[in-house]
């Protein structure tokens, strides 16, 4: 069985410091990983995905990922945040062979702050 | 640019009646999801159909059915609606591929059931 777990449900940095925003997973088999963003009254969006090529993933506005199997890990990260970032942010995990299924962590609001 | 499209972004109903969630894509996508999103719980799934006529239950598919008539309709039915059936519904949804696809997502419709 797959899972994941956010290790924050929340998160406060200021503009222009650095990101971080903790996933440990647990999986069966070989599994892909996700990073989604959900910001207010908007629906999820891809920010990246790890589907067993590199371990260290790039995403868009300039978040990133690495991958790491012996922690069981996958941590979203940013060298500098900004005001636009201030949303919940998902990790998911997926079994390969499960294509279908994901199993989403319970989220991790982050706030930015001037 | 892929569209996912639901009825409605808010709904109110009364406890007992019959209540229809409509969600529509554009990109001839065979997977559809339903999900439902509690705070605190992330994003679970209610039910998902891999093509016209198809459907499989999620994790929490009590209280719930699905129709899928057309391959870019996708409904959710609650057949007597219950105050616990109260949160935010998101649709979703996804190519068939060799490698896990990402999930596209409609931008909710919040369900108050009074």
């Amino acid at each position: 069985a797959q899972s994941v777990t956010q290790l924050d449900s929340h998160v406060s940095v200021s503009e222009g410091t650095p990101v971080l925003l903790r996933c440990n997973y647990s999986s069966s088999y070989s599994p892909s990983l996700f990073w989604y963003v959900q910001h207010p009254n908007k629906g999820l969006q891809l920010l990246l995905k790890y589907t067993s090529a590199a371990t260290l993933v790039k995403g868009i506005n300039g978040f990133e990922a690495e991958f790491k199997k012996s922690e069981t890990s996958f941590h979203l990260t940013k060298p500098s945040a900004h005001m636009s970032d201030a949303a919940e942010y998902f990790c998911v995990v997926s079994e390969s062979g499960t294509a279908s299924k994901l199993t989403f962590g319970t989220g991790t609001r982050l706030q930015v702050t001037l | 640019d892929v569209k996912v499209t639901q009825s409605s972004r808010y709904l109110v109903k009364r406890t007992g009646e019959k209540v229809f969630l409509e969600c529509v894509q554009d990109m001839d996508h065979e997977n559809m999801f339903w999900y439902r999103q509690d705070p605190g719980l992330g994003l679970r799934l209610i039910y998902f159909s891999y093509d016209v006529k198809m459907k499989e239950k999620g994790d929490i598919p009590e209280g719930y059915s699905v129709s899928r008539e057309k391959k870019e309709r996708f409904s959710l039915i609650l057949e007597s609606a219950s105050t616990n059936q109260t949160s935010m519904y998101l649709c979703a949804s996804s190519l068939v591929g060799i490698t896990l696809n990402e999930q596209f997502f409609g931008p909710g419709t919040r369900l108050t059931v009074l």
